[in-house]
This record gives C-alpha cells, structure tokens and sequence, in this order.
C-alpha cells in the first residue's frame, strides 16, 4: 500500500522559506510513470496545484508562484521536497503531497495524497 | 494557472441526481479529472480522464465531457456523498488548474 507522509514545520515566519518533505513508502519515487506533487488548501478555501518533479528531477511549477517555489527528489531517501521562499500570510495553507499518475491517455490521476500538513504564516 | 468555472453549491435531496458542473476552455482537448472532499480529510479521485471510475468508487458516480463542459453525475445522491468537489485538469500551455470546487448538500 502506497502512503505519503508531509512533514516540516507548521509555523514559518512572513519573509522566511517554507520548507516541507513528502516521504513515500510502499513505492519508489525512481519510478518513469509518476509525478510527485505539490497541493496546497487555503483554510476554507479551494485547492491550488503548486508543482511537480519527475523521478529524473524534471520539475514544473505554477506561473503565479514559480519564482518563489523550488520541488526536488531525493531517490536515495525515496522523498520529495518543496520549498516556498519569501512567505506571507497568503501562504498559509494546508499543503498536500500527492502521487500522480499517467492513467494512460494524461496525468491528473493524483493517488494517493498524504494527510495534508497545515503551515501558518505568522 | 488554468482557470475551471463550477457553481459554488449544488443541493439534492436523498435519492435524487445531482450533477456539478465544470466549465473551462481547453476541456475539448484537455480530459477532466474529479475529485471529492470531505471535510477534514484529503481529496479522493471519483472520476479520471473524463468517464473512467478508480477502483472501489460507487458506479452511481459518473462522469461526461462535451465541448468546453464536463459533468459530474450522481445517480441517486447519498447522505455520505455530502462533500465539496473539484475539477481539476490542463491547458494547452501546460497550466494547471483546479475549479473552485461545488459544496454538495445532500438532505
């Protein structure tokens, strides 16, 4: 059974980086057929996809927060990373990481997703 | 990122159909995917690549794509189906985008 676990610190201060890590277990993140991906929840709010990276570090990243954001792979610890630079309350969100999957004709099969993990901005 | 157009609410009554919609330019070449949010939990897939249903997913869910709109069916909604719902898919430029979800109140 595959799980994705989030974890990083649940309180960043306006200005400084965000910094959160997804650990994968029951799958490899060295796997051709997956993105690893980046989800966040404003409290009350709706979803916004952030970014992805591929198993050889391939990234692609939202336009309206591409210059603050960097995702990368770790293959050797099977984990994937996001940091978020430059925060401010607007960034405090729940943020998901999930599996993303080519269901054969396009990717957006996202499966599973972790717990989400809530960063405040404060 | 890619802009998806869904009705903030859709309210049915035990039994009925509900049906949410999703409306976004590219979605004549672009699939759909869908998502269901309880509250407090993560996201869960329901629908993908437009029709297709996730293993273990109820077959009162189904899913339909025409022109710039897709559609979310359920076929005699469920008190457990109470959930808000997203859209998710792509443009053409490799944007992604999510709608703005559609809260389903089933009572």
């Amino acid at each position: 059974q595959v799980q994705l676990q989030e974890s990083g610190p649940g309180l960043v201060k306006p200005s400084e980086t965000l910094s959160l890590t997804c650990i994968v277990s029951g799958a490899s993140v060295s796997s051709g057929n997956y993105f690893w991906t980046w989800i966040r929840q404003p409290p009350g709010k709706g979803l916004e996809w952030i970014g992805r990276v591929s198993y050889s570090g391939t990234t692609d990243n939202s336009p309206s927060l591409k210059s603050r954001v960097t995702i990368s792979i770790d293959t050797s610890n099977n984990q994937f990373s996001l940091r978020l630079n430059s925060v401010t309350a607007a960034d405090t969100a729940v943020y998901y990481c999930a599996r993303d999957l080519f269901s054969g004709q396009s990717y957006g099969y996202f499966d599973p997703w972790g717990q989400g993990t809530l960063v405040t901005v404060s | 990122s890619y802009e998806l157009t869904q009705p903030p609410s859709v309210s049915v009554s035990p039994g009925q159909t509900a049906r949410i919609t999703c409306s976004g330019g590219a979605l004549p070449k672009k699939y759909v995917y869908w998502y269901q949010q309880k509250s407090g939990q993560a996201p869960v897939l329901v629908i993908y690549e437009d029709t297709k249903r996730p293993p273990g997913i109820p077959e009162r869910f189904s899913g339909a794509s025409s022109g710039t709109m897709a559609t979310l069916t359920l076929s005699g909604a469920q008190v457990e189906d109470e959930a808000d719902y997203y859209c998710y898919s792509t443009d053409s430029s490799g944007n992604h985008g999510f709608g703005g979800g559609t809260k389903l109140t089933v009572l």
